[in-house]
């Protein structure tokens, strides 16, 4: 059965800090891995990530995979409040004829002032 | 439309109560897929259809659900007797994914359904 799992679960973090979150993974037929923020409503895209070793950045939001030891990253720095939400990692893979999403729990996030 | 739509957003049922949850994809895109996010938890995927053919299924928890895309558009996932285990966020995406790509999923606002 495929499985992600994100680390930590929850993090509270002062405005300007640094965070880093984890997102392991074991699944078959890997086709990309994804991160997406999710406030109260839909998780939105922040990142696809297909190849090792790239990373791929936008503002202060940067991601970067290694499929040889089937993790990723998303880093954010100089943390501001608006960057509280729940930081959700998913492999996409193939399945019965099609691609297939497996979300971890995801990270809470917290960025006090 | 600009992205992905889902009505009602608010559902309160009665327990054994049928409900219907209804998404509109992004126009034009292929695949549509349904998932059931619980209070602290990830979505995780309920069921997925290719145009009109719903190709897997295995996510869907009992034979009280059920989802139908009968003109490969417009998606609707039906739970029938509702228990208040059913009592989530339901989540409807949708992606261009021609077949053997790898295209980003893009997610509906989510239909909140609370069972009593």
């Amino acid at each position: 059965e495929d499985k992600v799992v994100q680390s930590p679960l929850s993090l509270v973090v002062h405005e300007g800090d640094t965070v880093t979150l984890n997102c392991s993974y074991e699944v078959t037929n890997f086709r990309s891995l994804l991160w997406y923020k999710q406030e109260k409503k839909a998780p939105t895209f922040l990142f696809m990530l297909t190849s090792s070793g790239i990373e791929k950045k936008s503002g202060r939001l940067s991601s970067i995979l290694d499929k040889k030891e089937l993790f990723s990253i998303l880093n954010i720095t100089a943390t501001q409040t608006g960057d509280s939400a729940i930081y959700l990692c998913a492999v996409l893979s193939w399945s019965g004829g099609g691609n297939k999403l497996t979300f971890g729990t995801g990270t809470q996030l917290k960025v006090e002032l | 439309g600009a992205g992905v739509s889902q009505s009602p957003r608010y559902k309160v049922a009665k327990r054994g109560q049928d409900v219907a949850l209804r998404c509109d994809p992004i126009s034009g895109h292929v695949s549509l897929f349904w998932y059931q996010q619980a209070l602290g938890q990830g979505p995780e995927f309920l069921t997925y259809f290719q145009n009109e053919a719903q190709l897997d299924k295995s996510g869907l928890p009992s034979d009280r659900f059920f989802a139908e895309r009968p003109e490969g558009s417009v998606s609707t996932l039906k739970i029938q007797r509702t228990q208040q285990e059913d009592s989530a966020v339901y989540l409807c995406a949708s992606s261009v994914d021609r077949v053997g790509s790898a295209e980003t999923q893009y997610f509906g606002p989510g239909t909140r359904l609370l069972v009593l």
